[in-house]
């Protein structure tokens, strides 16, 4: 299956921290994408890096791609409240086909 | 800012009915997409759609789904006799260039919830 795994399934934290998600899937993809989703909303695109990329970033956002251990990885840097939210990594093999992760919920305390 | 429209935002409806759901796309894209997603837990793909015709389905999207584009606007997804398990909230995504394009991102509606009873 190319669906991917996240850890943490949950993750709690205070502002101003750093919050980290994992990704990790399990067939060769071209593209990897973050989205994000607020509760009982739609989602909302985040990041997208391709499979030659290795570290992408935008605003606060840091991405990470290891194709040889099929990982990626979210971080956020200075949290904030309005960061809470559902996030989920999506790939996809070279077909007009996304599949999401199971997504980690990141809770930011005031 | 262009936005994919979903109607109606909820539905009940009894079990072996017919339902349609509805989509407006972001007007000059050309890939469109549904998702499902059960009790805010995992965003599963259903099918893609691309010049009139199925790119991509998934296992779930059996006979018992159909999806069209019956004018220049609208994407509509059809399930003909629905079941309990259907009842889920449906994503309609649409993509200018789509998963090959320079950004590949998916632009999302709001999502319609289904409830079968």
């Amino acid at each position: 299956s190319q669906q991917g795994e996240e850890d943490p399934q949950a993750l709690s934290i205070q502002e101003g921290e750093n919050a980290t998600m994992n990704c990790s899937y399990k067939t060769s993809i071209n593209n990897l994408q973050w989205y994000r989703q607020n509760s009982g909303r739609g989602l909302v695109h985040l990041i997208l890096i391709r499979s030659n990329e290795r570290e992408k970033h935008s605003g606060r956002l840091r991405v990470t791609l290891d194709t040889s251990k099929k990982s990626s990885s979210l971080l956020i840097t200075a949290s904030r409240a309005a960061d809470t939210a559902s996030y989920f990594c999506a790939t996809d093999a070279y077909t007009d086909k996304l599949i999401f992760g199971t997504g980690t919920r990141l809770q930011v305390f005031p | 800012e262009p936005e994919v429209t979903q109607t109606p935002s909820h539905q009940v409806t009894q079990m072996g009915q017919e339902v349609i759901l509805r989509c407006v796309p972001i007007s000059n894209h050309l890939y469109f997409y549904w998702y499902r997603q059960i009790l805010g837990q995992k965003v599963e793909f259903l099918v893609s759609f691309y010049n009139n015709e199925i790119s991509e389905k998934s296992e779930i999207f059996d006979d018992q789904f159909s999806v069209e584009r019956p004018d220049g606007s609208n994407f509509t997804l059809k399930i003909r006799s629905t079941k309990l398990e259907d009842s889920a909230m449906y994503f309609c995504a649409s993509s200018e260039w789509g998963l090959a394009g320079v950004t590949g991102e998916l632009f999302f509606g709001e999502g319609s919830r289904l409830t079968v009873l």
